[in-house]
């Protein structure tokens, strides 16, 4: 079975701070995701990458930035937590041909006080 | 404005009722698909549609892919209170490479 592991289910974290959520994948998926979920607007992705050391951005990066160092593990930075990024942040993978399956973790639920 | 918008956004219907789902957009896509997630986990794939017009079963679940491939459909017959949860479809557009949700619908199913 696939299995997409994040690092934690709630996270609560203080303005300001620096927040690391980790996502590993045991697949040897090429693609992986970040999203993030808020109720009414669906899933709205934050970064991809198609390849180790490769980022793009997607439709929301403003306040957040990415790291894969290697091809299993994808991580998502939030470099000063504010308020307004308190939500559901989903990590993804699949492989590498367009349109294919996503495969989720089950999500860190983060609240920024 | 979402890509992909789905309706209704919530539905609370009794067991063993029909229900429609729709996912729209003005873009074409190549495929779509629909996910199911259910509370505090991540969505998991229910059905790929990739021809327009193509109608996919999955039990009590039908899909359907528009002629053009804008637009998907997902029926539900005979509604159980295991069918509670968010569907979502999701898809790549043919203009792009990216990765897009709809939405979201919300479906509640009271025993």
């Amino acid at each position: 079975d696939v299995k997409v592991t994040q690092s934690s289910r709630y996270l609560v974290k203080r303005t300001g701070e620096k927040v690391f959520l980790e996502c590993v994948q045991d697949m040897d998926h090429e693609n992986m995701f970040w999203y993030r979920q808020d109720p009414g607007l669906g899933l709205r992705l934050i970064y991809f990458s198609y390849d180790v050391k490769m980022k793009e951005k997607g439709d929301i990066p403003e306040g957040y930035s990415v790291s894969r160092e290697k091809k299993e593990r994808f991580s998502l930075i939030l470099e000063s937590a504010s308020t307004n990024q308190t939500s559901m942040y989903l990590c993804a993978s699949s492989f590498g041909r367009k349109g294919a399956e996503q495969f989720f973790g089950p999500g860190t639920r983060l609240t920024v006080l | 404005t979402q890509l992909l918008e789905q309706s209704p956004q919530f539905l609370s219907i009794q067991e063993g009722e029909n229900l429609t789902v729709y996912c729209n957009s003005s873009s074409v896509f190549s495929s779509l698909q629909w996910y199911r997630q259910e509370p505090g986990e991540g969505p998991v794939l229910l059905v790929t549609v990739v021809t327009g017009g193509e109608v996919k079963k999955l039990k009590r679940l039908t899909f359907q892919f528009g002629d053009a491939r804008k637009d998907s459909s997902l029926h539900i017959t005979a509604a159980q209170p295991g069918d509670t949860g968010l569907y979502l479809c999701a898809g790549t557009p043919n203009t792009g490479n990216q990765f897009y949700f709809g939405t979201g619908t919300s479906l509640t199913v009271i025993p």
